[in-house]
């Protein structure tokens, strides 16, 4: 079974410059989040789907981020304009509905961006 | 708000030797997650603990919860070098729709 895929792997821009990140869920998986996880802490969520609606985006900074799961399979999460402190790694992680399995995440690789 | 605290957060181990990672959240729960994280990689799923009192166990691994002291442990068993990474675990409460919370990650090292 394929796992989540996320691109790109790396990306640097600077600041005030846009960004955007791909992501493609486990298949039949109906909930994909993402997660930003700046050097040295635990991820923290920023965004969390089910299908094609927003479950919870409280964390996400909405002035400059902004997320889409158009048809309730890839997701895209966009930085504009980016700031320093967007420096991190952006996880994206899905898992089937709830009362399917037992709630695990499943992880991508991540997306590294540096901002300069 | 919940609160996910490990302890400790940087743990340096020579080989062969025995040691325990705390997790202590804050409201109630009933299911939390142990992942392992290489460096540059993702988390991988190590244990699911779905109940008070639930023991996994995995090589030399073993993590267990007790949710009415709101407290999981990871103990690690004659610990070898491969074993060096970065350890979270993760909260969910029931009234989330299953977002996790993470602890801030324990650094371990194991020497020879």
């Amino acid at each position: 079974e394929a796992g989540v895929a996320q691109s790109p792997r790396y990306k640097i821009i600077e600041k005030r410059q846009s960004v955007a990140f791909w992501c493609n869920p486990i298949s039949g998986h109906a909930t994909l989040y993402w997660y930003q996880q700046i050097l040295g802490q635990g991820p923290k969520l920023l965004i969390q789907f089910q299908n094609n609606g927003v479950v919870d985006d409280s964390q996400l900074p909405k002035d400059r981020f902004s997320a889409e799961r158009l048809k309730g399979v890839d997701s895209t999460l966009k930085i504009q304009p980016a700031k320093l402190e967007d420096s991190a790694v952006y996880l994206c992680a899905s898992r089937p509905l709830r009362g399917r399995g037992t709630g695990e995440l499943f992880f991508g690789e991540g997306s590294r961006l540096t901002v300069l | 708000e919940l609160k996910v605290e490990q302890n400790p957060l940087f743990l340096s181990m020579q080989e062969g030797k025995n040691y325990t990672i705390y997790c202590n959240y804050s409201t109630t729960s009933d299911r939390l997650y142990w992942y392992r994280q290489d460096p540059g990689k993702s988390l991988e799923s190590l244990f699911v603990l779905l109940s008070n009192g639930a023991v996994k166990q995995e090589g030399r691994l073993m993590a267990s919860l007790d949710t009415k002291a709101r407290l999981s442990t990871l103990h690690i068993t004659a610990a070898v070098h491969d074993l060096s990474a970065t350890y979270f675990c993760a909260v969910v409460r029931s009234t989330s729709y299953g977002k996790l919370t993470f602890g801030q990650g324990t650094i371990l090292t194991v020497h020879p």
